[in-house]
């Protein structure tokens, strides 16, 4: 199966700063099937990204993925308040689905 | 909007089985061609997909539990559950039901294996 790696594992930044997420596969990710997500406390995870680059219905294009094959990036131009949460990727190139084990994006 | 809430007991005896029901508003759980999925996190560790349901009764498990899992759908009820037999300490999560992620164009749609919504979660503990 396809192991994910996220680094950092914890990112202290301030609002209006920019965050740079990464998420590293363990072998290519087949036709970049690569997703992001945001988990705030005692929230259910809410899908920001898909297919690497897209973003879902709703999310703010402050919001931005990139990336290809092994190496995939989350980037948020300008930390908003309720942007403070856990992050994390998800490859569905290759069954079973797996998941990153997520970067915490804490307040500095 | 697509809504999904899990229901089920919070504590399972070790050997025993977890049944969980995951309950679907805001849309038919037989429209279009998404699949419906069950997903754990334990405390600390990552997210492990669990497998998938569609509305037919066609099914694909994670090979890591496969030989505990068992996903039925009801379709009349707008509902799909989990069955997790011989549990222990191990099998102690919140667990998530999820549909497969999709969109449509004006001509079509598109049905991927990413997850979107999520439903709220639900604490599972094994323990005598």
């Amino acid at each position: 199966e396809i192991v994910l790696t996220q680094s950092p594992g914890t990112l202290s930044l301030s609002p209006g700063e920019r965050a740079t997420l990464s998420c590293r596969a363990s072998q290519s990710v087949d036709s970049n099937y690569l997703a992001w997500y945001q988990q705030r406390p005692a929230q259910a995870p809410r899908l920001l990204i898909y297919g690497a680059s897209s973003r879902a219905t709703g999310i703010p294009d402050r919001f931005s993925g990139s990336g290809s094959e092994t190496d995939f990036t989350l980037t948020i131009s300008r930390l908003e308040p309720e942007d403070f949460a856990v992050y994390f990727c998800q490859q569905y190139g290759a069954s079973p689905y797996t998941f990153g084990p997520g970067t915490k994006l804490e307040i500095k | 909007q697509v809504q999904l809430q899990e229901s089920g007991p919070g504590l399972v005896k070790p050997s025993q089985t977890l049944s969980l029901t995951c309950g679907v508003s805001g849309d038919s759980i037989s429209s279009g061609g998404y699949h419906w999925n069950w997903i754990r996190q334990p405390a600390g560790k990552r997210l492990e997909w669990i497998g998938r349901i569609y509305a037919s009764g066609s099914t694909n498990y994670n090979p890591s539990l496969r030989s505990r899992v068992t996903m039925s759908v009801d379709t009349s009820k707008n509902q799909f559950s989990l069955k997790l037999t011989s549990v222990t300490a191990a099998d102690t999560a919140v667990y998530y039901c999820a549909r497969g992620g999709g969109f449509c164009s004006r001509t079509s749609c598109y049905y991927g294996n990413w997850f979107d919504p999520w439903g709220q979660g639900t604490l599972v503990t094994v323990s005598s």
